[in-house]
């Protein structure tokens, strides 16, 4: 059983709706949990960080966590095609200096 | 800011011949991150530094070593490099344990 594993894509989406993506892991340890966005051809970066159970908002974005249940989720209102792009789910680990990557969702938004 | 900054870009070696990737971060960040995505994958943990002076294995460290010089360095060697090395190698940094990492640009590596 992989460490941390996203739900199998490609997830496609008419534009204005909303795309779930999704996250487990394996480790109650677990501490931190990050959504980074990864456009074709470039580097990751941060979409959200959520530490603790419960939903964290951020404009269009809404990541919840539930440590009971071991998953981490991310929420996508009003999709856009600019927000196609393949979507890395993070987990680190207490005390652990390093994140563990799931292998990313590729999200398709069709106007 | 320049954030992370990785050197070189492209690089094609031949199978047995070495090389060093480049890292440097201008951020005052403690932690320091080697990562590999090959196609269609999530990033690898090649090896980390969580502070200056120190450096650990991370998932995939068979064939590489590092050297954190200082706190803004930190770079990645491959001694002899093989086919199963091509991959997009990434350098990031973190603050501390908990925060979250700033990548550098990448450097795609085909080994022949």
């Amino acid at each position: 059983q992989k460490e941390v594993e996203q739900n199998s894509g490609p997830l496609s989406v008419p534009e204005g709706a909303i795309a779930s993506l999704n996250c487990t892991y394996s480790d109650r340890g677990s501490q931190s949990f990050f959504w980074y966005r990864q456009y074709s051809g470039k580097s990751p970066e941060l979409i959200m960080s959520i530490y603790s159970n419960g939903d964290k908002e951020d404009g269009r974005f809404t990541a919840q966590l539930n440590k009971a249940s071991q998953y981490v989720s991310l929420l996508i209102r009003d999709s856009q095609p600019s927000d196609s792009a393949t979507y890395l789910c993070a987990v680190r680990y207490t005390n652990a200096g390093k994140s563990t990557f799931g292998d990313g969702t590729t999200l398709t938004v069709k106007p | 800011n320049a954030g992370v900054t990785q050197t070189p870009k492209f690089q094609v070696l031949k199978t047995g011949q070495s090389m060093t990737l480049q890292c440097a971060q201008d951020m005052n960040h403690n932690s320091m991150y080697w990562y590999r995505q090959d196609p269609g994958m999530g990033l690898r943990l090649i090896y980390y530094s969580a502070s200056e002076g120190t450096t650990d294995k991370g998932e995939v460290p068979n064939g590489y070593n590092v050297s954190r010089l200082n706190k803004r360095e930190f770079s990645l060697r491959l001694e002899s490099a093989a086919p199963s090395q091509t991959s997009v190698y990434f350098c990031a940094s973190s603050e501390s344990y908990n925060s979250p990492l700033h990548f550098g640009n990448g450097t795609r590596l085909t080994v022949t």
